[in-house]
């Protein structure tokens, strides 16, 4: 069956402009992830969704970051005003009620 | 969540040897799942071994848990040109919170040399 697909699968923006990643989860997984992994760096989490509970939060790095997940299913990650460090893969995972997590592509976002 | 930390960080081996990767951690975990992530296909699951089983075969792969030694350690057989990759394992604490995300340590850079 079709799989995690993100779009676009590479951005390229200048510093002070705002970003829109999109994920499209596997239909009927509950649990919706966005991790970023820049250069050299291991996984970083960024936000959790599980069903119709409030998201987590906690991993957002600042509050130009936000995300929302529409209708249990496909989830938006807005960056505002990109900076550099924003520079990185911004993966999403989606999962069953397990801990299994099935990865997208990924959108490699590039910051000039 | 908790990070496990891989070794070695670099392996090389020629097609059709074996390849073993070993991962350590700190605290009590209810599994334990090795990813791998190459450029061509993004972060793959491979295998997820819970903390009452000892080890747990799929395929070519193979992976042991030690929970006395907080240890996992992952055996790629008759290996190939396409388990070129990074490796990853994720333990998932006991403690682990509500969101139960991976955290993945600096891999091992595993090369086939075909």
């Amino acid at each position: 069956g079709a799989g995690v697909s993100q779009s676009p699968s590479n951005k390229v923006t200048e510093k002070g402009k705002d970003v829109e990643l999109r994920c499209d989860p596997i239909s009927g997984h509950t649990a919706l992830y966005w991790y970023r992994q820049s250069l050299g760096q291991g996984l970083e989490f960024l936000i959790y969704f599980q069903g119709n509970s409030a998201p987590d939060k906690s991993g957002l790095p600042s509050d130009r970051f936000s995300a929302e997940r529409t209708g249990g299913s496909v989830s938006t990650l807005t960056i505002q005003r990109t900076q550099q460090e924003d520079s990185a893969v911004y993966l999403c995972a989606s999962s069953p009620r397990t801990d299994t997590q099935y990865f997208g592509p990924g959108t490699r976002l590039t910051v000039l | 969540s908790q990070q496990g930390e891989e070794d070695p960080q670099a392996l090389s081996i020629q097609e059709g040897e074996n390849a073993t990767m070993n991962c350590s951690y700190k605290t009590s975990i209810n599994n334990l799942q090795w990813y791998r992530q190459n450029s061509g296909r993004g972060l793959v699951h491979l295998i997820l071994i819970r903390s009452n089983e000892r080890e747990k075969h799929s395929g070519r792969l193979r992976v042991t848990l030690d929970t006395s030694k907080k240890s996992s350690s992952l055996l790629i057989t008759a290996s190939r040109a396409a388990d070129t990759a990074s490796y990853f394992c994720a333990p998932m604490p006991i403690s682990s919170g509500s969101a139960r995300q991976l955290t993945f340590g600096s891999g091992t850079q595993l090369t086939v040399l075909p």
